[in-house]
Parts: structure tokens; sequence; C-alpha cells
């Protein structure tokens, strides 16, 4: 089954303490990106890669750091999180009519 | 820099009718894609349909179909025969570049349909 995984579903952490949220996709996909949604705000996109070991900055990738050292995974990478990236998270991956989305990470920074 | 803008906060039709949600777009790419998708309030993000910009026909995936102008830069959704499971939050994107050649995506703020019975 075609699918895009994402670790945890759901976390609440404390500020500072380093976490890693992972993105996995079975589908060979060379395109992979990450979102936050925020009430209000629609959808933002942090970091995109377009194939291994290519990434590039979204809109807000402040605080945020990945890696694509495999096509399958892309993880996301707070290092020292902060209350204002709490927020709902979503990895995404694919082109054209064949794009899928993970089910999301709830994070909640206190 | 992009920019996607959806001008109906809410919409609401009546069930078995055709909707259309506006998304316009702004850009100085010559290679992009415009993407729609749909948000329940389930939470998960589901794909819809797909336009490049070097794309002549308008895109149609079921009872979806994506009224492409170029010159006027907008990408409207078409909902025909609405469901009540069609109520949800609709997004429109936008991607730089293509398949071989992808970088950001820019989102609308959203569009929440309802459908009535």
């Amino acid at each position: 089954e075609a699918q895009v995984t994402q670790n945890p579903r759901y976390l609440i952490t404390v500020t500072g303490k380093k976490l890693t949220v992972t993105c996995s996709q079975n589908m060979n996909h060379e395109y992979m990106s990450w979102y936050r949604q925020d009430p209000g705000l629609g959808l933002r996109q942090i970091y995109y890669s377009m194939n291994v070991e290519v990434t590039d900055k979204g809109d807000v990738p402040e605080g945020y750091k990945v890696s694509r050292k495999e096509k399958r995974n892309f993880p996301l990478i707070l290092e020292s999180p902060s209350p204002n990236q709490t927020s709902l998270y979503f990895c995404a991956s694919g082109w054209g009519n064949e794009q899928f989305f993970g089910p999301g990470t709830r994070l909640t920074v206190l | 820099a992009q920019k996607i803008t959806q001008t109906q906060p809410g919409m609401f039709v009546q069930e078995k009718e055709a909707v259309t949600l506006d998304c316009t777009y702004d850009t100085s790419d010559q290679s992009y894609g415009l993407f729609w998708y749909k948000q329940p309030s389930s939470g998960e993000m589901i794909f819809l349909i797909y336009q490049g910009s070097y794309d002549e026909q308008n895109a149609t995936e079921g009872r979806y179909s994506l009224n492409f102008q170029k010159a006027r830069k907008s990408a409207n959704l078409v909902i025909s025969a609405s469901q009540l499971g069609d109520s949800a939050m609709y997004f429109c994107a936008m991607r730089e570049g293509n398949r071989t050649n992808a970088g950001k995506s820019t989102f609308g703020d959203g569009t929440t349909l309802t459908v009535k019975p």
C-alpha cells in the first residue's frame, strides 16, 4: 500500500529538548516536503527536497533542520524547540497526479 | 515570490449541485504546478487534482475539475454533484518547477465548504 508514515503522531515536549519527527515513503518519490499548519495560517512549507542530498528552504525554515540521506526518509529535526513551534506538522511526497501526505504530527512545546 | 489567494473563507452548496471554489495565483515562473487538496474535519490532507502550467487541457478527476485560465492566473476548482462528504476545508497550492526540477510550494488560506442536505 502506497503511504507516507510519520512518527510520532503526537508529542508533548519542553523548550530546548531536541527532537526528531520521522517521515518515510514507500513510493520511490524524489520530491518530499515538510509543512506546518497553524490555525488561520494555512499550510506553510518548512523545507523541501528534490532528491537525495538535495534540500532547500521553504517559507518558514527558522528553527528546523532536515536531511535526506536516503530517498525514502526525510526527517525533521528541531534542535532547540520553542513554544512558537507548537503546531501540526505534515510530511508529503510526490509530484503531479501522485501526491501523498502523512497523517500529521501534533507537536506541543511547553 | 509566489502567492495564492483564496477569496472565499466559507461557501455553502446544496447537495447534488455544483460549486466553484476560487483560486488566483501570482508567480513570475514559467513552469509551475497548481494543486487542490481537501482537509476533512478529521485532519488528514487529501490530494484532489493537479494542473501543470504547460497543460493545454483543464484537468479532471472524477467529480473534480480545474478551470485553468493562465492569462488571468486563476485555477478554480469545480466540484460537480456535491455530496455531504464533500464538506471540508479546501486548499489551493502552487509549486515551482516541474517533476524533474520541483521547487518551493505555497498554499492559500483555504475555503471551508459546507454541503447542505
